[in-house]
């Protein structure tokens, strides 16, 4: 079946920058999806691309997808404590409403 | 605003109680959802509806049944609750392919 990986979890340190990486396997999603989860909250969408994009920047995120090796990132910018959440990446499954999330990164901010 | 409400933030049942969650969405979407949230997991599909009176099973749906009579109501139930089904339950609504998510219900079955 459909398949959306992601690491566990990631560590920076205040103002570095943080990427997030996420790998998917169906080829015919034509949106990927950045959705974030603060604590105690439910699931915000944060940003998404167009699959025939190479690259979307809104202002300290930035998304790069590789179509070729099905890899998506998120990367955010001079990262604040206020970064700190689950991120999770999904592929939207036959171009329907029907999503597949990866298994979350849990991002931790440190002063 | 957008707004998608779930009946009750944190719930405890007891194993073989019927359990009801309940979701209600206020922008008029066809397409509702409910995942359910485990650590390591992320989120997992357990039924959608694409309209009133209308639903499909997800990837993991035994043991669960659902109820949408209005359009801005699905409801989630859990027929017989075992304590394997402790867990985050998330409900949603979308339009278009953004989906708006509720706070989430966590529900522990002892």
């Amino acid at each position: 079946g459909e398949d959306v990986e992601q690491s566990l979890f990631l560590s920076v340190r205040e103002g570095d920058s943080s990427v997030i990486n996420c790998t998917y396997t169906d080829s015919s999603s034509t949106y990927l999806y950045w959705y974030k989860q603060e604590p105690g909250a439910g699931l915000q969408l944060l940003t998404y691309i167009f699959s025939n994009m190479d690259m979307k920047q809104d202002q300290r995120l930035t998304v790069l997808l590789n179509k070729k090796d099905k890899h998506l990132s998120l990367r955010i910018a001079d990262t604040q404590t206020g970064d700190s959440a689950i991120y999770f990446c999904a592929e939207s499954l036959n171009n329907t409403d029907k999503l597949i999330f990866g298994t979350g990164t849990r991002l931790q901010v440190f002063p | 605003d957008v707004k998608v409400t779930q009946s009750s933030r944190y719930l405890v049942k007891r194993t073989g109680e019927k359990v009801f969650l309940e979701c209600v969405q206020d922008m008029d979407h066809e397409n509702m959802f409910w995942y359910r949230q485990d650590p390591g997991l992320g989120l997992r599909l357990i039924y959608f509806s694409y309209d009133v009176k209308m639903k499909e099973k997800g990837d993991i749906p035994e043991g669960y049944s659902v109820s949408r009579e209005k359009k801005e109501r699905f409801s989630l139930i859990l027929e017989s609750a075992s304590t394997n089904q402790t867990s985050m339950y998330l409900c949603a609504s979308s339009i278009a392919g953004d989906l708006f998510f509720g706070p989430g219900t966590r529900l522990t079955v002892l």
